[in-house]
């Protein structure tokens, strides 16, 4: 069965950096694209970006760009979300999702299988 | 980007009644719309993908229709297991998911 696995929770200062892992398997890892989504607290959904992890290469929302760094580890199954110069509001519960249909057939349009949320705290 | 807005923010009904939560994107967006479920401490769960198709193992008291910039989840006979917050996301843009506020439905 799919499954992603992320790491467990962090706290960090602010302007400083957090590296978040989401382990999948159950399926061929380099055959689907990985997002990343964050949700601070009580409030909605945030997209961040997605690594096709068979090529490595990343898309990220504008407001991430220059902070945020999507990479992977094909041998282990393993992408990672690296943000820096973190701000109080990065608090937030940040999700791996994979994208619904192979990368070499279909647009991912949705996720349809999620990590269970990795809680990043940024506080002085 | 393109906007989501999701209505009503909040619902509360009875055990047995028809809720139907709306979205509406700023610009046409075809089909690409998906429905989630989350619960308390919980990650998303897509329910609907392609604005109408119900994902394997999700009740089929869900359903979703609509297309263009307008689109309703409804939950036909609303149970105890529904009360959740609902967020709907377009994926036209591909390179820019967007989620509504999301929807929280209670149960009276």
């Amino acid at each position: 069965q799919v499954e992603l696995v992320q790491s467990g929770a962090e706290v960090r200062k602010p302007g400083a950096s957090v590296k978040v892992s989401c382990q999948a398997s159950g399926y061929t890892f380099t055959h689907y694209y990985l997002h990343w989504v964050r949700q601070a607290p009580g409030q909605g959904l945030e997209w961040i970006g997605r690594i096709n992890p068979d090529s490595g290469g990343t898309n990220s929302a504008q407001k991430f760009e220059g902070r945020v760094t999507m990479t992977r580890d094909k041998s282990i199954s393993t992408a990672y979300l690296d943000l820096t110069r973190l701000r109080s509001d990065d608090t937030a519960v940040y999700y791996c999702a994979r994208g619904r249909g192979r990368i070499d057939t279909v647009v991912a349009r949705d996720g349809d299988y999620w990590g269970q949320g990795t809680l990043v705290t940024v506080s002085s | 980007d393109i906007q989501m807005t999701q209505s009503p923010s909040s619902v509360s009904a009875a055990v047995g009644d028809r809720v139907t939560i709306t979205c509406r994107a700023s610009r046409s967006i075809g089909n690409s719309l998906a429905w989630y479920q989350q619960k308390p401490g919980k990650a998303p769960k897509l329910l609907i993908s392609a604005a109408s198709s119900l994902q394997s193992g999700v009740p089929s008291r869900f359903s979703g229709s609509g297309t263009g910039t307008d689109f309703t989840l409804t939950i036909r006979s609303l149970q105890p297991d529904d009360s959740a917050t609902y967020f709907c996301q377009q994926g036209f843009d591909f390179l820019m998911w967007t989620f509504g506020h999301g929807t929280k439905v209670e149960i009276k």
